[in-house]
């Protein structure tokens, strides 16, 4: 089925490891972005992509990088993770930046920094 | 981009119409009204937008209103699927931060 597809869907790390969210679209579309969710509370963006070789900052971009080699592909990587990055993560896409067809999401990576 | 107020919770009968209000206020001419719900464990899930007319999709209506400071979603006929945190976000999409700005969303409770 077409959409957003996100691996893994549970992910326990210790403080300090590194790791990567990995997220991959089929619809060719050119915006991908990374939200996480704390609870109770609303999705917060960490980082986007307007297309392949093209990424920029969003609201908490503190502890996480992107790379976008593909149209496809969008992988979030902690390089040293901390309990506060503990959350459930979204990788979402559109087919524009402006979003106006909707977005879609994926089903999320629950992360737990221990 | 502009703030929107919803309600923490509502609650409604299965095979009722619902009508979940937002409140904006602060809307400016070139923001979009999105609705996005969220159902339990899962990502958010587009539903319907608007700038000024309402629309409607198979999914759900939405009733602008006319100076634009309020929307309404209209779940036409609930189901117990329908029970989901649903947000309304304003979104221009000529500017602005980037991405949608989430808030806290309407909880909507479904009775069978």
């Amino acid at each position: 089925n077409a959409g957003v597809t996100q691996t893994p869907k549970f992910q326990v790390l210790k403080t300090g490891q590194s790791m990567t969210l990995q997220c991959a679209q089929d619809m060719n579309h050119e915006y991908m972005s990374w939200y996480r969710q704390d609870p109770g509370m609303g999705l917060r963006l960490i980082h986007y992509s307007v297309g392949a070789g093209i990424t920029d900052q969003g609201e908490v971009p503190n502890g996480y990088n992107v790379s976008r080699s593909t149209t496809e592909d969008f992988p979030l990587r902690l390089l040293s993770a901390a309990p506060s990055q503990t959350s459930v993560y979204f990788c979402a896409s559109s087919y524009s930046r402006a979003g106006g067809l909707g977005y879609t999401f994926g089903s999320g990576t629950r992360l737990t920094v221990v | 981009d502009a703030k929107t107020t919803q309600p923490n919770s509502m609650e409604s009968n299965e095979e009722e119409p619902v009508h979940l209000p937002c409140n904006h206020s602060t809307i400016s001419g070139t923001d979009y009204i999105h609705w996005y719900r969220q159902l339990p464990s899962q990502g958010p899930e587009y539903v319907i937008h608007g700038l000024t007319s309402n629309v409607n999709n198979r999914m759900a209506s939405l009733a602008i209103a006319e100076d634009r400071k309020s929307s309404t979603l209209i779940l036409h006929r609930a189901t117990l699927r329908d029970a989901a945190v649903y947000y309304c976000i304003l979104r221009d999409p000529g500017g602005g931060a980037d991405g949608l700005t989430f808030g806290k969303g309407t909880h909507l409770i479904i009775q069978p």
